[in-house]
């Protein structure tokens, strides 16, 4: 059964760039019917898609987020990562990593999600 | 970019029907999926390309999608069902994901 786990440091400082890591298990990230995705929700407040890749390395951003946002696949390890950069507190949220199903574009599977707080 | 509109909250009597809606400009044309997210829990797929269920979620789950409207439609309302749901579309126009803004359930 395929899981995603999100990992990275969980406390990053104003104006430093946020990273983090989903490993995928149980399934290869190599599939030609999903694309994998990364999305926020700020707490008590909602969902917030950030962008998705492809295994091959197609990506789409969200648009307010392009500038910031960098998502990479390593394939060998069965992982992709964000990278956010110039981080401030309103980027404090639980970070997602999901399966994105694409031929009608739903999230079918969800890591558990991972707290990131920037604060100095 | 596309705009998907929920309200804020829902509130429905155990047993009976509850109808989430999620608006959006001819969302008819487009293909909406569902996710419920229950408190410190990542959210959970419960109606794809309309009205399609994922394997594991009771057939108390359905939705419809015509005009300007898309709805999630939970039968026999149950304490458990009591979470936060997201819409959700593709726009291909952009190629991105749209989240609608949540509604709230409460189970009375």
């Amino acid at each position: 059964q395929l899981q995603l786990q999100e990992s990275g440091p969980g406390l990053v400082k104003p104006s430093e760039t946020l990273s983090l890591t989903c490993t995928v298990s149980g399934g290869s990230i190599s599939s030609s019917s999903y694309y994998w995705g990364w999305i926020r929700q700020p707490p008590g407040k909602g969902l917030e898609w950030i962008g998705n890749i492809y295994y091959r390395g197609s990506t789409y951003y969200n648009p307010s987020l392009k500038s910031r946002v960098t998502i990479s696949v390593d394939t060998s390890k069965n992982q992709f990562s964000l990278k956010l950069n110039s981080v401030s507190a309103a980027d404090t949220a639980v970070y997602y990593c999901g399966r994105l199903e694409g031929d009608y574009w739903y999230f079918d599977l969800w890591g558990r999600g991972t707290l990131v707080t920037v604060s100095s | 970019s596309y705009v998907l509109t929920q309200p804020p909250s829902v509130s429905v009597a155990p047993g009976k029907t509850a109808m989430i809606t999620c608006g959006g400009n001819n969302i008819g044309s487009e293909s909406v999926h569902w996710y419920q997210q229950k408190p410190g829990q990542a959210p959970v797929l419960v109606s794809y390309y309309d009205s399609d269920r994922p394997s594991g979620i009771p057939e108390r789950f359905s939705g419809s999608n015509s005009g300007n409207t898309a709805t999630l439609i939970i039968s026999r309302v149950e304490a458990g069902d009591e979470a936060d749901y997201y819409c959700q579309v593709w726009d291909s126009n952009i190629d991105h994901v749209v989240f609608g803004g949540g509604t709230k359930l409460t189970v009375l």
